[in-house]
């Protein structure tokens, strides 16, 4: 079993939809990270959280540590969020261990 | 500026050939890795270099060596390369705070 569980492998949703995708980790971490790999294959990172809630534009970031648990949110999708978004954590330094990724495609 | 960059891009060689894939950060971070992704997009770290030194070396085959000639660079020589290497390889570094900065990746087809 993954230190690291995503869902779902798959999303497919419609412009506009309210999106979420989950994580689940088991080990102690110092921080989660979720990044984004679009089709052309470069990974960017777009949050790194230790507590609570993140913002960057329409796109939100939260994890709960007693529960270990963190979730992406987007919302007011666009077909250009389609991509693999993936969280990782890091147990230790800042090493990451990561998720299997999530394929999101949001048609127009 | 390209903060983490790695060359070659594509790299198509022939089993059995002895390959190097190049990385430079200018973002003066310490800690520099080698992440493989899989042909299912599995990520996963190999090597992690901190300020030149080797810190983590995961189950990875010795035909794969990293090098660190100082802490911008962190490049990688595999020898004697096999099919099952096939996979896009990343680097990243990462400041103390935390954070992950990736370069392009570098696409090694072994044919």
């Amino acid at each position: 079993k993954n230190e690291v569980e995503q869902s779902p492998q798959n999303l497919t949703a419609q412009e506009g939809e309210f999106i979420t995708i989950n994580c689940s980790y088991s080990v102690g971490i110092s921080a989660l990270h979720w990044l984004q790999q679009h089709p052309g294959g470069g990974i960017v990172s777009l949050f790194m959280l230790s507590s609570g809630k993140k913002k960057h534009g329409r796109l939100i970031a939260t994890i709960n540590i007693q529960e270990k648990h963190s979730s992406l949110h987007i919302t007011a999708s666009h077909p250009r969020d389609s991509a693999v978004y993936i969280c990782a954590v890091s147990p230790s330094g800042s090493r990451l261990t990561f998720g299997e990724g999530t394929q999101l495609t949001v048609n127009p | 500026d390209t903060a983490v960059s790695q060359t070659p891009k594509y790299l198509v060689t022939q089993m059995g050939n002895d390959k190097s894939i190049k990385c430079e950060q200018n973002l003066g971070h310490d800690t520099m890795y080698w992440y493989k992704q899989d042909s299912k997009k599995f990520l996963k770290i190999m090597f992690s270099y901190n300020n030149k030194e080797l810190i983590i070396n995961e189950t990875v085959p010795n035909r794969f060596s990293p090098k660190s000639p100082d802490k911008a660079h962190l490049n990688l020589h595999i020898n004697s390369l096999e099919l099952g290497d096939s996979a896009v390889y990343f680097c990243a570094s990462s400041p103390r705070a935390g954070g992950a900065f990736f370069g392009q990746g570098t696409r090694l087809t072994v044919v």
